[in-house]
């Protein structure tokens, strides 16, 4: 059974950078292409990066100056790394498995973050 | 403002049906392959359908997807009372490189 879960800070103070890790259980990070997402009552729904076990990555024109992600095969892990964070920047943030071109079919119950100090 | 629009919500009486509708552009729905998420609230969205009308396993033979053109929908029948949820739909588009969803539309049964 694939499972993902999201951890990482709940707080992060404005300016600062925000990180989250993503760990896969059940299969190989190797295997598929692997996405993170954000949900706001503001901004809805929100595609942040979408990323590969050998480092390629691809990510939303809207954050990608602020945006970094990384892969740790060893550890059935990627992450994402938001520099210069903002209240703008709260939200809960989800990890997914991509199954199809897009379709985002295994997700992480979501790792709630706000910006605040 | 996405640049996919859904209505914000629609309502049914139980084991009726709902039609929930995603209106975009060439750029999105006209181009690429839409997907449609349900979301309960405080929970992740589930994958509904992908690639226009095909659907994981494991989703009830009761929601239906089609797409024509600019315009893609999705259909519940027999609503229940465990379709209460918000759905999204979701597609990348070409001209903002990036994959985009709806503003969501939340499902009542009446």
């Amino acid at each position: 059974q694939v499972q993902l879960r999201e951890s990482g800070p709940g707080l992060v103070k404005p300016s600062e950078t925000l990180s989250l890790t993503c760990s896969v259980s059940g299969v190989s990070i190797s295997r598929y292409y692997w996405g993170w997402f954000r949900q706001s009552p503001e901004k809805g729904l929100e595609w942040i990066a979408y990323v590969y076990y050998r480092g390629s990555a691809n990510y939303n024109p809207s954050l990608r100056s602020r945006v970094t992600t990384s892969v740790d095969m060893s550890k059935g892990q990627f992450s994402l790394n938001l520099t210069s964070v903002s209240a703008a920047d709260t939200a809960v943030y989800f990890c997914a498995r991509d199954g199809v071109q897009f379709a985002f079919d295994i997700w992480g119950p979501g790792r709630k973050v706000i910006v605040s100090s | 403002q996405s640049v996919l629009t859904q209505p914000p919500s629609v309502s049914e009486a139980p084991r009726q049906r709902v039609t929930i509708s995603c209106s975009g552009g060439s750029s999105n729905i006209g181009n690429n392959d839409v997907n449609w998420y349900q979301q309960v609230p405080g929970k992740a969205p589930r994958l509904l359908v992908f690639s226009d009308t095909l659907k994981p396993s494991g989703v009830s033979d009761r929601f239906s997807a089609s797409k024509s053109g600019t315009s893609a929908s999705l259909a519940i029948s027999g609503l229940q009372s465990d379709d209460e949820a918000d759905y999204f739909c979701a597609v990348w588009d070409d001209g903002l490189n990036a994959y985009v969803f709806g503003s969501g539309t939340k499902v009542t049964v009446l």
